[in-house]
C-alpha cells in the first residue's frame, strides 16, 4: 500500500520569505512524486512531478521540489512567496506498479503581505 | 475552452434522491477519473476508466454508480443519497495510466448537499 504524509497543516509565512512545504511517502516500490495546488472553490491544478533523474524538480509559478529516497521526503519549495501562492496543497504519490494515485491531507498555505 | 467540464457546479437535494454528476473532457485523454473531497479537505479516489473500461473501483457503496459512454464522458450516479455523501466530487482526466506519470487536469468540482 502507498500512503503520503503532510505533516502541517498550517504553513504561515511573510511575502518574500522561503517557503516549503513538507512531504514524506510510503510505497513498496519506485515513486511518482507529485505536488498539486488547489485555489478556493477550483479544482487541483498540477504544479511538478518526480519520475526518475534529478532529485531537484522545477515546476510551475516558480515552485520546485526536492526528492530525497534515503528520507522519503519530496518538500515542496519556492524561494520568495507571494500573496499569490496563498492556497490548499496536496502531495501525491503513486507507485510504479498501480494505478492509484494517493494524495496527502493538504497543507494550507498562508502568505501574508 | 474548459479542459475538463462537470455539471452541474453546485447541487442541493434531499435524503433519498437519485442524482447524476456529467463529466466531459475535451484533451483527447484516454482515463478518466472521479475524486470525492470530503469536508476536511482530504480527497480520495473513486472510479477510474480507461478507454471506457474501468480499471480502479476503490470501496465505494454500491448506490454509486460510474457510467462512461465514449472516452471523454464519465458520470456518476448516486441513488438514495445519504447525509454522508455530502461533499465535492471533482472529475479528472488523464493522458493515460503509463510510465511517464501522466498529471491529471481536473473540473472544477461539483458541491454537492445532501438536506
Amino acid at each position: 500500500a502507498q500512503s503520503v504524509a503532510q505533516p502541517e497543516d498550517q504553513v504561515n509565512v511573510a511575502e518574500g520569505n522561503p517557503l516549503t512545504v513538507k512531504c514524506t511517502y510510503s510505497v513498496s516500490g519506485n515513486p511518482y512524486l507529485f505536488w498539486y495546488v488547489q485555489y478556493p472553490n477550483r479544482g487541483l491544478q498540477f504544479l511538478l512531478k518526480y519520475i526518475t533523474g534529478d532529485n531537484l524538480v522545477k515546476g510551475s509559478y516558480g515552485f520546485e521540489a526536492e526528492f530525497n529516497k534515503s528520507q522519503t521526503s519530496f518538500h515542496l519549495k519556492k524561494p520568495s512567496a507571494l500573496v499569490s501562492d496563498s492556497a490548499l496543497y496536496f502531495c501525491a504519490v503513486r507507485d510504479l506498479r498501480d494505478y492509484k494515485l494517493s494524495f496527502g491531507a493538504g497543507t494550507t498555505v498562508t502568505v501574508r503581505a | 475552452d474548459t479542459a475538463v467540464s462537470q455539471t452541474p457546479k453546485y447541487l442541493v437535494t434531499q435524503m433519498g434522491n437519485d442524482k447524476s454528476i456529467k463529466c466531459e473532457q475535451n484533451l483527447g485523454h484516454d482515463t478518466m477519473y472521479w475524486y470525492k473531497q470530503d469536508s476536511k479537505k482530504f480527497l480520495k479516489i473513486m472510479f477510474s476508466y480507461n478507454n471506457k473500461e474501468l480499471i480502479i473501483n476503490e470501496t465505494v457503496p454500491n448506490r454509486f454508480s460510474p457510467k462512461s459512454p465514449d472516452k471523454a464522458h464519465l458520470n456518476l450516479h448516486i441513488n438514495s443519497l445519504e447525509l454522508g455523501d455530502s461533499a465535492v466530487y471533482f472529475c479528472a482526466s488523464s493522458q493515460g495510466l503509463g510510465p511517464r506519470g501522466e498529471k491529471l487536469f481536473f473540473g472544477s468540482g461539483t458541491q454537492l448537499s445532501v438536506l
